[in-house]
């Protein structure tokens, strides 16, 4: 069975601008998480969602939004970046949801500059 | 504020030593603790403790929750170099809205 998967693995964005991030869960997977991972900070929790409805949500500003397809792929979103959004930002995904047992994936390794 | 704390903060041993990390909390509507390893960018799950004295096992590595004292152990047992990691606790909380408040992880070195 094929992992999680994030795309892009790297990015380099400047200010201002604004990022979608993807992420594949495992097959059959419904719940996908994201996270933020931060040398200062460690792993945050940002969002779950499950059968395209977000379930819950941690405590992160409005410019960080998220969506779940209809397959279960989901899309993070950030707008108006800013130098401490560099982070590596992990998808998460497992069958029952509920922030319990969880896949990651590799991440992706966000960069503003 | 919810925090999890987790020590020590780094620790290097010799193969085959055992090894306990710790892991206490401090988190409203208590769920559950959660161990993960981290070795190079995807955490991978060891346990989820929901219940206070039970210990959970898994080969060399076990765990065990104390919900009146607020902390989790995790415990490896004759170590490998493989299990160079750094070890991550989160703790589950909430109601409705269910979060996961991260520690920042025990560093653990095992050297041959």
């Amino acid at each position: 069975k094929a992992g999680v998967t994030q795309t892009p693995r790297y990015l380099i964005k400047t200010r201002g601008q604004q990022v979608t991030l993807s992420c594949s869960p495992i097959s059959g997977h419904r719940s996908v998480s994201w996270y933020q991972q931060t040398p200062g900070q460690g792993l945050q929790f940002l969002f779950e969602y499950f059968s395209e409805t977000q379930r819950n949500k941690g405590n992160f500003p409005g410019r960080f939004s998220g969506r779940q397809f209809s397959n279960s792929r989901s899309e993070m979103n950030v707008s108006t970046l800013e130098l401490g959004d560099s982070a590596l930002y992990l998808c998460a995904s497992s069958f029952l949801g509920g922030l319990g047992e969880q896949y990651f994936g590799p991440g992706t390794r966000l960069t503003v500059t | 504020e919810d925090k999890v704390v987790q020590s020590p903060l780094s620790l290097v041993v010799h193969e085959g030593d055992t090894v306990t990390l710790n892991c206490s909390y401090e988190v409203t509507n208590f769920r559950s603790l959660l161990w993960y390893k981290q070795e190079k960018k995807a955490p991978t799950f060891l346990f989820m403790l929901t219940s206070s004295g039970i210990e959970k096992k898994s080969g060399r590595l076990s765990s065990i929750l104390d919900k009146k004292e607020l902390f989790s152990i995790l415990n490896i047992t004759a170590t490998q170099t493989g299990d160079s990691a750094v070890y991550l606790c989160a703790a589950m909380r909430g109601d409705s809205n269910y979060q996961l408040i991260w520690g920042a992880g025990t560093k653990l070195i095992i050297k041959p």
